[in-house]
């Protein structure tokens, strides 16, 4: 299993930019990197998904290096609405679910 | 559009009682199915999964067990609940139809074992 490794929180400002890194040492030729955010009392939700290099959409970037062993989801001019549990997950969970590992999350909490 | 729909929100249960949680998706087809359980500031552990009706993965070992009756149903289940089973109990899909691997959670069961 590639055991996942998030800092436990993080703070920030309104308007600033948030990196939090994954690390994944083990992490095996067909995993995937997925960044999911969850609020108080609610399902996590999808952010942003990837293989290597350096995938963008419209909420969050992530940043991954040649050797796939960390990832960096990054948050750009955060707000007060970020403020949330972020986790990664490493694997695939369409074919190989049982060695799908979610990390223990990072709370950034996005002070005013 | 897909949806899925986990029910009760919240379950308050005396220990030794049993436990049925249902999860239903829909709006896709043949989707796998996830049982999540969340300890409190914790991350998710995986309870079982499946990949189509009758087809269960239990993944942790212990009092709760699962079953597909329908392509589109979940169900979670206890005969008697223990006090170390109370959690935040999450229901997830994901389909091999999608060209990644997102995976759409319900809103969860927060269960509280007395």
């Amino acid at each position: 299993l590639a055991k996942t490794t998030q800092p436990i929180s993080m703070d920030s400002y309104e308007g600033q930019e948030v990196n939090i890194t994954c690390s994944h040492n083990n992490i095996a030729t067909n995993d995937y990197i997925t960044w999911y955010q969850q609020f108080p009392s609610q399902g996590p939700r999808f952010i942003i998904q990837g293989y290597k290099t350096k995938v963008t959409n419209e909420v969050a970037s992530l940043f991954i290096p040649a050797d796939r062993k960390s990832s960096t989801l990054s948050l750009p001019r955060v707000s007060l609405s970020d403020t949330a549990v972020y986790y990664c997950l490493v694997g695939d969970l369409r074919f190989n679910a049982g060695k799908s590992t979610f990390g223990d999350g990072t709370t950034l909490t996005v002070k005013p | 559009s897909q949806t899925i729909h986990q029910w009760p929100a919240t379950l308050v249960q005396p220990v030794g009682s049993p436990l049925s949680l249902e999860c239903t998706v829909e709006g896709t087809s043949n989707p796998n199915l996830y049982w999540y359980r969340q300890a409190a500031g914790r991350g998710l552990q995986l309870l079982f999964y499946s990949v189509g009706i009758g087809q269960i993965s239990s993944e942790v070992p212990q009092n709760l067990s699962a079953s597909r009756p329908q392509d589109r149903q979940f169900i979670l289940s206890s005969k008697k609940l223990l006090l170390s089973d109370s959690g935040f109990y999450l229901c997830a899909w994901s389909t091999l139809d999608r060209a990644n691997t997102e995976a759409f959670f319900g809103q969860g069961t927060r269960l509280t074992v007395v």
